[in-house]
């Protein structure tokens, strides 16, 4: 069960668009739709902000939208803010039970 | 609302057993698949291990299988993980969190991890 891969860290100015990018294999991200995308702030428990590669969870901002293509998933956060700035964590079901979550990617509001 | 309170972390030594609790509310709890998450301090997000709504089926990750237990009480609305012969690299916050479930659109199938408690401290250190 190796951690799906994310770029470490994304940074970008107010307004602007950032995409993080999470990669795995055929047998989780590949494999089928059962990949999420959470927020975690310091010190606090995560939160759902995509579920199903690309449906936004209940009261999340339109600005966070996902997608796939072959075994890489995307969040995408456009118009991006100060309270963006957070660490944000990949994850995906491996062959339908065991689950794995990305390495995480540390976003910075310049 | 959905609540998820996780209890029973603590200090250690190398080689003991701990057992956590998390007391759901808010939600039938008998129709959620349930799981445990831990992170290491400073370090992402592990998944540990998994328990189907009616504690049929469990699974666990190859980093504690063998050493800790998923369980669950539906009539109580509390879920468990029993850790035994700890080390010093499972020393992190444990998470208890919900598998939401069900169906959209056209009737296409999904899950994910949708709510997660506040955690709870497990140090293990001599």
């Amino acid at each position: 069960q190796s951690a799906l891969t994310q770029s470490a860290s994304v940074s970008g100015s107010p307004g602007q668009s950032i995409t993080i990018s999470c990669t795995g294999t055929s047998s989780d991200v590949g494999g089928h739709n059962y990949v999420s995308w959470y927020q975690q702030y310091p010190g606090k428990a995560p939160k759902l902000i995509i579920y199903d590669v690309d449906h936004p969870a209940s009261g999340v901002s339109p600005r966070f939208s996902g997608s796939k293509s072959g075994n890489t998933a995307s969040l995408t956060i456009s118009g991006l803010q100060a309270e963006d700035e957070a660490d944000y964590y990949c994850s995906s079901y491996i062959n339908g039970n065991l689950y794995v979550f990305g390495t995480a990617t540390q976003v910075t509001v310049l | 609302q959905v609540k998820l309170v996780e209890s029973g972390g603590g200090v250690v030594q190398p080689g003991g057993s701990l057992r956590l609790s998390c007391e759901a509310s808010g939600f039938t709890f008998s129709n959620y698949g349930m799981h445990w998450v831990r992170q290491a301090p400073g370090k992402g997000l592990e998944w540990v291990a998994v328990i189907w709504r009616d504690g049929k089926k469990k699974y666990h990750a190859d980093a504690v299988k063998g050493r800790f237990t998923i369980s669950r009480d539906n009539s109580k609305n509390t879920l468990f993980l029993q850790m035994n012969s700890l080390r010093v690299e499972d020393t992190a916050v444990f998470y208890c969190a919900r598998e939401g479930s069900g169906y959209y659109g056209s009737g296409t199938y999904y899950k994910a991890i949708d709510y997660w408690g506040q955690g709870t401290l497990v140090t293990v250190s001599s």
